[in-house]
């Protein structure tokens, strides 16, 4: 089934340390996103791709990084720049060109001790 | 700017009662809208759009009309069961050089048996 993968689903960092969650995708999809979840909050943009080897900031890049080396895939990195990460994090892909219909993973949730 | 309103809740109902969740928006033009759910855990998925104005989406029992003298979509459910409980989001997709899409904050959904 065509989907989109994330990884871990819990993850715990210590702080002063960076960590990586993964997201795969096998639809085709040419645009990728990864979206921050906090507890009774939306969801707000951290980076976007629309093509391999480009991406862009979202609303609230500071203190993450990416990378779209693969249509297939777009890793994001929490660096330790980041204040304040413990969040719930959801990547998610899109056929583009307008259409606004995203598919998300299942999410991944980064605690920071 | 662009912008998705909608109640924030949390919302609780007992099993079989009528749900409303309000939704409006404000953007250039009429885009596509959307609702979103997202389970407890899970990541988000489509639950029904319309495309254009007077349009209604419908899925699950769920409906939602796009209104364009209100700029509303609200969603409804004649029926609700306790397996609704769950989080609800409207969203809307932006003009924008970029397939962005715009989130409410969501709405908390819980169903008592």
């Amino acid at each position: 089934d065509g989907g989109i993968t994330q990884s871990p689903k819990y993850l715990f960092r210590k702080e002063g340390q960076n960590v990586t969650l993964s997201c795969e995708q096998n639809l085709n999809h040419d645009a990728m996103y990864w979206y921050r979840q906090d507890p009774g909050q939306g969801l707000r943009l951290i980076y976007y791709s629309q093509i391999v080897n480009d991406f862009q900031k979202g609303d609230i890049a500071e203190g993450y990084s990416v990378s779209r080396e693969k249509k297939e895939s777009f890793p994001l990195t929490v660096t330790s720049a980041q204040k304040n990460p413990t969040a719930f994090y959801l990547c998610a892909s899109s056929q583009g060109a307008g259409t606004g219909e995203l598919f998300f993973g299942e999410g991944s949730r980064l605690t920071v001790l | 700017g662009d912008s998705v309103t909608q109640m924030e809740g949390p919302v609780t109902l007992s099993e079989e009662a009528f749900l409303t969740i309000n939704c409006t928006y404000t953007a250039t033009g009429y885009p596509s809208l959307f609702w979103y759910v997202q389970y407890p855990g899970e990541g988000l998925q489509l639950l029904l759009k319309a495309t254009k104005a007077d349009d209604k989406g419908s899925n699950k029992g769920f409906e939602a009309t796009y209104r364009k003298e209100t700029t509303s979509f609200h969603l409804e459910k004649g029926s609700v069961q306790v397996s609704d409980s769950a989080v609800y989001f409207c969203a809307a997709p932006m003009k924008t050089s970029y397939d962005k899409v715009i989130f409410g904050p969501g709405t908390s959904l819980s169903v008592i048996p």
